[in-house]
Parts: C-alpha cells; structure tokens; sequence
C-alpha cells in the first residue's frame, strides 16, 4: 500500500540545522510531489513548500525560503527537508505529504507521513 | 492579512449534519479555487477527505464515506464541508485549503465537538 514513513524525533540546540526525510513506498516515486507541513503544539497547519519529484523543481513558503532546502533521491525513493538556523519557534510536528497532479497542476496533498516531532531547546 | 477563515469551533449532536465553512477574504473569488478539506484527529497527522470546486470537478478521497461532501456558497464566498449523520468518530479538527500562486494556504481550521 502507498506510505510515507518519516524519521524519528529530534532534539536540537538553536541556531542547529535537522534534516527530516520521508521514505516513500507502494507507486512510482517521480509521479508526485512532496509538501512539507508544520504544525507547532496547540495550533494549526503550515505549509512549508514543496518540490516536484520528477525534476526536482521547489516552491518554498517565503517564511522559509532563506533558511530551508527540500530535496529528493530517486534511487531510495526518499524526500528530504532541511531546515537551518534553528529557534525554539521551529518546535513543531513535520509532516510530509504526496501531492497529486491534475491537468498539469498540483492537486490533493493525499497521503501523509506520520510525522516527525522537532523539538528546540537549549 | 488571513485569506482563509474558519470558524474556531463547531459542535452537534450525533446523527444530525455539520456544516463547516472556509470563507474567502474579499478579492478571492470562490468559484476560482478547488477547495480541499482535512481531517485530523488528535495524535495523528492530517487526513485528505475530498476536493470541491464544482459538482462537475470535484473528488473524494480515497476511502472516505460519502456523508463527507463538498458544496459552495457564492453569496458568503465560502466552501463548505458538509458531514451528514454525525459520528462520535468524527470529532476531529477540519482544515481547508487551497493553491494559491504555486503556494499552499491552510484555513486556521475547525474544532469539531460530536455531542
């Protein structure tokens, strides 16, 4: 079956980096893409961006742009999301998602990995 | 500024519908967008329920019952997610979402309480 089995819990100092990854299996990897979802505790959904499995194209959130970097390896079937300059604001359940295409478009976030819990404390 | 709204919190009683809005601040037109709506429940990630921009482009996704369904209202600018004969199983937390410039906006999501 389609799964996304993400990496295990993290515990950094600020101003560290953590790179997250998310192991795909169950369909062909390069005919998706990967979002990548936050969510600090008690509270909502954030996007992070995403990138194109295919060609490795990525649109990062502008929050993030300066300091994250989403990547793929097709032979391990695996996304990767790096996130830099760490700060106790960046404590957070992360998620990574399939994303789907419709007409040439990205479409549903469908499938999501179980998540990854960053934690940021000095 | 919020470009997705959702009421905090909702609550009904088993066996009776639900409807959760995700309006649309002014400029964005809701017949433009595709909504997609989530559920999450707690512990667990987020869960793809169904895609609506139309009766004629719309998708559930995969698994989910069809008492989850999709609508507009034009005239509130919203989407709608419509969950008929309420579950205690369907409490959970409900985000909406749509694609905005190659971008992602999430709706601040709603706490559903099944009582």
């Amino acid at each position: 079956q389609v799964q996304l089995v993400q990496s295990g819990a993290e515990v950094k100092n600020p101003g560290a980096s953590v790179k997250v990854s998310c192991k795909a299996s169950g369909y062909t990897f390069t005919y998706y893409g990967f979002g990548w979802v936050r969510q600090a505790p008690g509270q909502g959904l954030e996007w992070m961006g995403w990138i194109s499995a295919y060609n490795g194209r990525t649109n990062y959130a502008q929050k993030f742009q300066d300091r994250v970097t989403m990547t793929t390896d097709t032979s391990t079937s695996t996304a990767y999301m790096e996130l830099r300059s760490l700060t106790s604001d960046d404590t957070a359940v992360y998620y990574c998602a399939r994303i789907t295409t419709n007409n040439n478009n990205w479409d549903a976030m469908d499938v999501w990995g179980q998540g990854t819990t960053v934690s940021v404390s000095s | 500024q919020v470009v997705l709204t959702q009421p905090s919190s909702l609550s009904a009683s088993p066996g009776t519908s639900a409807s959760l809005t995700c309006t649309l601040r002014s400029g964005f037109n809701v017949d433009t967008y595709r909504i997609y709506w989530y559920q999450q429940k707690p512990g667990s990630p987020p869960q793809y329920l169904l895609r609506y921009k139309s009766d004629s482009d719309k998708q559930q996704g995969s698994g989910v019952p069809s008492r989850f369904s999709g609508s507009k209202d034009a005239s509130a600018n919203a989407g709608i997610l419509l969950i008929s004969g309420l579950q205690s199983e369907d409490e959970a937390d409900y985000y909406c979402m749509i694609w905005l410039s190659s971008a992602v906006v999430f709706g601040g999501g709603t706490k559903l309480t099944v009582l």
